[in-house]
């Protein structure tokens, strides 16, 4: 079965980064993209750019550029998703979501990462 | 791109229908039809409920129904249902290439 699973729930200091990862399973990595999608506490859906697995090209939102990294590594069937200088009211779950390449939408989500973000 | 407008609540008596706006620019809503809308309950993750403005993934309730007129998007639940209590977001995609969500409502069956 189709399966998003990301990695557990992280703490940071102020200024630190978290590295929050998505493993696939249950389908054909290659014909998807991933994104990344932030939700603070109590707000709304955030979307924060994509990585294609296959080629290993990104898309970021202009809010998080220079400041966030979505890499890949095929032979695991994952997806890293990288954000530095982290400030206290970034505290959010983090949810990765396949999109089936080119179609615009999200089909599938992972079950969501808390990153708090407190010194 | 700013998120698109959502009202904040919308609620309705069971039974009833009810419609959500989701207003953008020319430059995400009304520039292609790749709009879509997701589902959330409370502590859970988004659920896909329409996409390409119109239509249903398999298993979606054909009560969920969605349409677009210019600039703007729209959710309708009919008969709706104690189960629809939730909070729905709409997602288009910009003519950049990025993608923007909405603010978000919140369904409430009276």
């Amino acid at each position: 079965q189709v399966q998003l699973v990301q990695s557990g729930a992280e703490v940071k200091n102020p200024g630190a980064s978290v590295k929050v990862s998505c493993k696939a399973s249950g389908f054909t990595f290659s014909n998807y993209h991933i994104h990344w999608v932030r939700q603070a506490p109590g707000q709304g859906l955030e979307w924060m750019g994509f990585i294609n697995p296959s080629s290993g090209g990104t898309s970021y939102a202009q809010n998080f550029q220079g400041r966030v990294t979505m890499t890949r590594d095929t032979s695991t069937n994952t997806v890293y998703m990288d954000l530095s200088s982290l400030r206290s009211e970034e505290t959010a779950i983090f949810y990765c979501a396949r999109e089936p390449s080119g179609r615009c939408h999200f089909d599938f989500w992972g079950q969501g990462t808390v990153v708090t973000v407190s010194s | 791109h700013s998120a698109l407008t959502q009202p904040a609540s919308v609620s309705g008596s069971p039974g009833q229908s009810i419609t959500i706006s989701c207003t953008g620019t020319s430059s995400d809503v009304g520039g292609d039809n790749f709009v879509s809308w997701y589902q959330q309950h409370p502590g859970k993750a988004p659920k896909l409920m329409i996409y390409d403005v119109t239509n249903r993934p398999s298993g979606v309730s054909n009560r969920f129904s969605g349409s677009k007129s210019g600039n703007t998007a729209s959710l309708t639940i009919s008969g709706l249902q104690a189960e629809d209590e939730s909070d729905y977001y709409c997602n288009s995609r910009t003519t950049s290439g990025t993608y923007v969500f909405g603010t978000g409502t919140k369904v409430t069956v009276l």
